[in-house]
């Protein structure tokens, strides 16, 4: 069993859409949870980080579920810039442990 | 303008050479990454230096070498012995005394190709 796993996508989905990601991951000891959006081609950056009570930025909504061991992203309002790659980042002890999912592609069609 | 800088942005090589990668950051950051990136998996840590003259094996550090003789700097070699090393490769940095200290920050990546 991979340690962060992610359902590969890809998501095509209208402008408008609401659209929702799940990431699972296995250490429970697990303590930091991102999200972390890549563009073809291009390196990841940061777009949120996951606080356990959860976090909104915008038309962003992310949540973590400890018990459960799941991190979700939602997106509302979806626009074509949406579109790419999102991964799922756990970190375990420290920055040395950082485990990523493979990500899950979305595209976001006019 | 802070950031990470690599270079090259797209290096080829032939079997049984030696390359090397730049990163450099101006963030003041303490600790610095490399990773490698395959299509369908996720990052995979090589090598990592949370301290200048010091550095630590990731998870695939095999037929990689890194050196750290300055805080900007964690350039990175991939030796011959790296069976596979045709992949994207991200430096990261981050730094303990960040509010959000366990954030990476990553540069735009070399894209090595052996051919």
């Amino acid at each position: 069993r991979k340690e962060v796993e992610q359902d590969p996508g890809p998501f095509n989905v209208p402008e408008g859409a609401t659209v929702a990601f799940n990431c699972t991951y296995s250490n429970s000891a697990s303590q930091s949870f991102f999200w972390y959006r890549q563009d073809c081609r291009k390196e990841p950056k940061l777009l949120m980080s996951v606080y356990s009570s959860g976090n909104e930025d915008g038309r962003f909504t992310a949540q973590l579920n400890r018990a459960s061991q799941y991190i979700s992203l939602l997106i509302r309002d979806s626009k074509l810039s949406d579109s790419a790659t999102y991964l799922c980042v756990v970190n375990t002890r420290n920055n040395n442990d950082m485990r990523f999912g493979a990500g899950t592609r979305l595209t976001v069609k006019p | 303008d802070g950031g990470i800088t690599q270079s090259p942005k797209y290096l080829f090589r032939k079997e049984g050479q030696n390359v090397t990668l730049s990163c450099e950051q101006n963030l003041n950051h303490d600790a610095m990454y490399w990773y490698r990136q395959d299509p369908g998996q996720g990052l995979r840590l090589i090598y990592y230096s949370q301290i200048v003259n010091d550095f630590q094996k990731g998870d695939i550090a095999e037929g990689y070498s890194v050196s750290r003789e300055k805080k900007e700097s964690f350039p990175l070699t991939v030796t011959s012995a790296q069976k596979n090393p045709t992949a994207f490769y991200l430096c990261a940095s981050s730094s303990p005394n960040d509010l959000n200290e366990d954030t990476q920050y990553f540069g735009p990546g070399t894209r090595l190709t052996v051919l």
